[in-house]
C-alpha cells in the first residue's frame, strides 16, 4: 500500500458543528502532516507529527485541533469554524522523521466547505 | 529567510516547445529539493527531487538544476504535452518542514 487515503472527500458543515477528517497510511511512515490550500494558492502547513507525538504548529487556531492516536492514523477535529477555513485539507506523511531524505506523499484531500 | 520565490506564476507554451520555472531561496539549512506537480481537484505528486551535493539530475522529460551557492534551482520540462499542463510547486525540505513556492500554472497549447 503506497497511498495515502483521507476521509471524507467532501464536507460542508456550519459554524456551530464538530467534525473530524481522517487520514490514514500503511507505508511505515512515521511522520504525518496536516496541510491547508486555498484556491490557487500553495499548500501552507498546519501541524507536523513525528513518532506519534506534535512537533509543529504552525500557530493554528485552536479550532483546528489534530490528534495521532496511532503511527498509521491522524485526525483534525473541527470546531466553530468560519467560512474563510473553507479549503482543501490535505495530509500527508513521509517516510522518517525528516522530509529531507524522501518528500511526502500527499493524501487526495477534503475539500472543507463550512458555511 | 524560510519563503521560496517562484517564477513564472503562470506559464503558456506550445506542445513541443520546452517550460522552465525558476525557484529561490534565501536559508542554508535546507539541502533537499522536491518538485509537486498538481493537477485540478487532485493531490500533489512529487515528479522530482534534487539533493545539495549534486548540481543537475534528469528523468525523460524533466530536469532539474540546483546552484547551492546562489541558492536557486530550476525545472525544465522538454517536448512539452498536453498531459503537463497543470501545477508545478518548487519546494525545500528542512527537517521536518516542507515549504513551497507559490507556484506555476503551465499550460501545453495543442
Amino acid at each position: 500500500d503506497t497511498e495515502v487515503t483521507q476521509t471524507p472527500k467532501h464536507l460542508v458543515m456550519g459554524m456551530t458543528n464538530k467534525k473530524s477528517l481522517k487520514c490514514e497510511q500503511h507505508m511505515g511512515h512515521r511522520a504525518m502532516y496536516w496541510y491547508k490550500q486555498k484556491a490557487k494558492k500553495p499548500p501552507e502547513l498546519m501541524f507536523v507529527y513525528s513518532y506519534e507525538k506534535l512537533s509543529i504548529n504552525e500557530s493554528v487556531p485552536s479550532r483546528f485541533s489534530p490528534e495521532c492516536p496511532n503511527s498509521s492514523l491522524l485526525n483534525l477535529h473541527l470546531h466553530a469554524l468560519q467560512p474563510e477555513d473553507s479549503a482543501l485539507y490535505l495530509c500527508a506523511s513521509s517516510q522518517v522523521t525528516t522530509a529531507e531524505d524522501y518528500g511526502y506523499t500527499f493524501g487526495s484531500g477534503t475539500r472543507l466547505t463550512v458555511v | 529567510g524560510e519563503n521560496v520565490e517562484q517564477h513564472p506564476s503562470t506559464l503558456s507554451v506550445q506542445e513541443g516547445d520546452s517550460a522552465v520555472i525558476k525557484c529561490t531561496y534565501s536559508d542554508s539549512a535546507s539541502n533537499y529539493f522536491p518538485w509537486y506537480k498538481q493537477e485540478l481537484g487532485k493531490r500533489p505528486q512529487l515528479i522530482i527531487d534534487i539533493r545539495s551535493n549534486v548540481g543537475e539530475k534528469k528523468d525523460q522529460r524533466i530536469a532539474v538544476t540546483l546552484n547551492k551557492t546562489a541558492k536557486h534551482f530550476s525545472l525544465h520540462i522538454t517536448e512539452t504535452q498536453p498531459e503537463d499542463s497543470a501545477v508545478y510547486f518548487c519546494t525545500k525540505a528542512a527537517g521536518n518542514k516542507l515549504t513551497f513556492g507559490g507556484g506555476t500554472r503551465v499550460l501545453v497549447k495543442p
